[in-house]
């Protein structure tokens, strides 16, 4: 069965950072791009930033461009986002989510439970 | 960036209608359009990828259609299970974008 688990979530004021992980488990992880997609309370979604199945391909929204990292740990079968210079705009609930497959053109077919990130003072 | 424009932002049914939900690209896509189901709380479901194939387990009253800009999610006898928020995805390049979803709620 295919499964993410997102975990790092939590309150941190602005400017600070926080780094998300997201463990799968399930299926053969290095397979698989990997992606971020976020929702902030009350509102639509987002998507944040992919990873390619090997790491040697990442992609970013705009908006995280310069602040995020994405990378993964294909030998612990592992996502991680780091969140740097956090503003209260990237409060949301994130979701780690599976690209359905390696082409190009890909949706997000399995997606974890979500982990909220608040920015606050 | 490529912009999904959904509508109606929401809609009120009842069980047994049929509702239909509109999608458009600000540019053509050809098929590769994703749609989501979201119920509150919890992480979104793909119903259909790509933009008229029915993804394993999702029932058969759930329908897409489209191509190039234009795209349509179809519920053909709305069940009590199907009131939640509804969004479409472009798949064709980056950044992925979503439409801003249509909710789905009880007339």
């Amino acid at each position: 069965e295919v499964q993410v688990l997102e975990s790092g979530g939590g309150l941190v004021q602005p400017g600070g950072s926080l780094r998300l992980s997201c463990a799968a488990s399930g299926f053969t992880f290095s397979s698989y791009a990997m992606s971020w997609v976020r929702q902030a309370p009350g509102k639509g979604l987002e998507w944040v930033s992919t990873v390619s199945g090997s790491g040697g391909g990442t992609y970013y929204a705009e908006s995280v461009k310069g602040r995020f990292t994405i990378s993964r740990d294909n030998s612990q079968n592992t996502l991680s986002l780091q969140m740097n210079s956090l503003g209260v705009e990237d409060t949301a609930v994130y979701y780690c989510a599976r690209n359905s497959d390696g082409s190009g053109k890909n949706h997000f077919d399995f997606w974890g439970q979500g982990t909220l990130v608040t920015v606050s003072s | 960036d490529i912009q999904m424009t959904q509508s109606p932002s929401s809609v009120s049914a009842s069980v047994g209608d049929r509702v239909t939900i509109t999608c458009r690209a600000s540019q053509g896509i050809s098929s590769w359009l994703a749609w989501y189901q979201q119920k509150p709380g919890k992480a979104p479901k793909v119903l259909i990828y790509p933009a008229t194939s029915l993804q394993s387990g999702v029932p058969s009253r759930f329908s897409g259609s489209g191509s190039g800009t234009d795209f349509t999610l179809t519920i053909s006898s709305l069940q009590p299970e199907d009131f939640a928020t509804y969004y479409c995805q472009q798949a064709y390049t980056f950044p992925r974008t979503f439409g801003q979803g249509t909710k789905v709620d009880v007339k």
